[in-house]
């Protein structure tokens, strides 16, 4: 069984449209995040979720829109897609907000054409 | 915010040799991990050190604190170790994993 799992692993869209990503993890950990590798390789948090609740939410467009429905999952709604956006989303998840180990997903690679 | 610099940015080696990655912070940390991004992008841990010395294998990692930096040693190289090296860090007045760019290490045959 994967820890940190993510769906699409890939996704290709025009611009404007709406997508989602779905995370789920069986690990048990209270705390979730979004983060979003570039074209640079540069790893930066978009948000985290701690047992539903938002606890981190980073400088990100609000057309970005994540939602818990429990803590074993988080997903990452967003509209509008610009060009911008193409990247590789990577959901994790940890026990502890900030001295727990984290863990990734396979990371859901995003194209806006 | 925390700043972490990881060097070298890129080493390319020959199988069989060894390396030291370094990675310094600019503040106490109470997290500290070393991940791998292999080339199809899966990001692995490798180890979970905000102080003191761990061994994986032909891994090895060394935090120490006080100086504000880690040490990832890799010895005898294997193709399959290619990839870029992560250090990310939470600082102690921090709430989240702040990540260095990495080093991008080619193992050559």
């Amino acid at each position: 069984d994967t820890a940190v799992s993510q769906t699409p692993k890939y996704l290709v869209t025009q611009m404007g449209n709406d997508k989602s990503i779905k995370c789920e993890q069986n690990l048990g950990h209270d705390t979730m995040y979004w983060y979003k590798q570039d074209s640079k390789k540069f790893l930066k948090i978009m948000f985290s979720y701690n047992n539903k609740e938002l606890i981190i939410n980073e400088t990100v467009p609000n057309r970005f829109s994540p939602k818990s429905p429990d803590k074993a999952h988080l997903n990452l709604h967003i509209n509008s897609l610009e060009l911008g956006d193409s990247a590789v989303y990577f959901c994790a998840s940890s026990q502890y907000s900030r001295t727990g180990e984290l863990f990734f997903g396979e990371g859901s690679r995003l194209t806006v054409l | 915010g925390i700043q972490v610099e990881q060097s070298p940015p890129d080493l390319i080696l020959q199988e069989g040799a060894n390396s030291t990655l370094r990675c310094n912070f600019s503040d106490s940390v109470n997290n500290l991990q070393w991940f791998h991004q292999n080339p199809w992008g899966q990001l692995i841990n490798l180890f979970y050190i905000p102080s003191g010395t761990k061994q994986n294998g032909r891994l090895s990692a060394t935090t120490v604190a006080t100086e504000r930096y880690s040490l990832l040693y890799i010895s005898s190289s294997q193709t399959t170790d290619s990839g870029v090296y992560f250090c990310a860090v939470v600082g102690t007045s921090g709430s989240r994993l702040t990540f260095g760019e990495g080093t991008q290490l080619t193992v050559n045959p």
